[in-house]
């Protein structure tokens, strides 16, 4: 069964540095989503992302995040300066269209800001 | 804002017993529902999807109920097994793009 794939498993930066998180979603999929998990908490919405462009985003999701889809399989999340508190698991997702269709999650990139 | 409770937050049960898991939602106005399992340090595993005209999905074991008026779905797992021990995902969708999680429920079967 397709699933969404995502790397690196783990993700050790210091605070200030930009990283790069990397998902290929499953390849007839349309609509590209990142979500995070901070420890203990609540799994978050960031962003989605449509026809190359981003559809909505919470409040989380300031200036110092991007998403790029660089080519036809890669989607990626840039921090550019990370602080202690982006510190979680983040999760790519994707679905084959918008409402209807169910969110396919990856394996998830634990992020730990030091 | 729309607010995702899932109660309980753990469970335990010997090896057999049907598993009872309830999720609720605060506004009504939702596309569909989305029942997700999770493994500990590990991605989200979709189970079930409930479109906001349906009544009920079922899979295998698995049958999940929604009560859109009243803001509630219930997870049903028949004669469970140690490996269906996991943290169980419910979450809402309010609009086009984001999905709304609760906090989860944690289940341990015993064997």
């Amino acid at each position: 069964e397709p699933e969404v794939t995502q790397t690196p498993s783990h993700q050790v930066t210091q605070m200030g540095q930009e990283v790069i998180l990397r998902c290929v979603p499953i390849s007839n999929h349309l609509y590209f989503y990142w979500y995070r998990q901070i420890l203990g908490q609540k799994v978050e919405f960031l962003v989605s992302f449509y026809n190359n462009e981003i559809s909505e985003k919470s409040e989380i999701f300031d200036d110092q995040f991007s998403v790029e889809r660089p080519d036809g399989s890669n989607f990626t999340l840039k921090i550019r300066s990370t602080k202690l508190e982006d510190s979680a698991m983040y999760f790519c997702a994707s679905s084959r269209t918008g409402v209807w269709s169910p969110l396919h999650f990856g394996n998830g990139t634990r992020l730990t800001v030091t | 804002k729309q607010e995702v409770t899932q109660i309980p937050a753990a469970l335990s049960v010997p090896e057999g017993e049907n598993l009872v898991l309830n999720c609720s939602f605060t506004d009504s106005a939702i596309y569909n529902l989305q029942w997700f399992r999770q493994d500990p340090g590990k991605g989200l595993t979709s189970l079930l999807l409930i479109q906001s005209s349906q009544r009920e999905q079922t899979s295998g074991r698995l049958n999940a109920s929604l009560d859109k008026s009243s803001g509630r779905s219930t997870l049903y797992i028949a004669a469970s097994q140690p490996g269906d021990s996991a943290t169980y995902l419910c979450a809402v969708r309010p609009n086009d793009y984001k999905l709304s999680f609760g906090a989860g429920t944690t289940v341990t079967v015993r064997a």
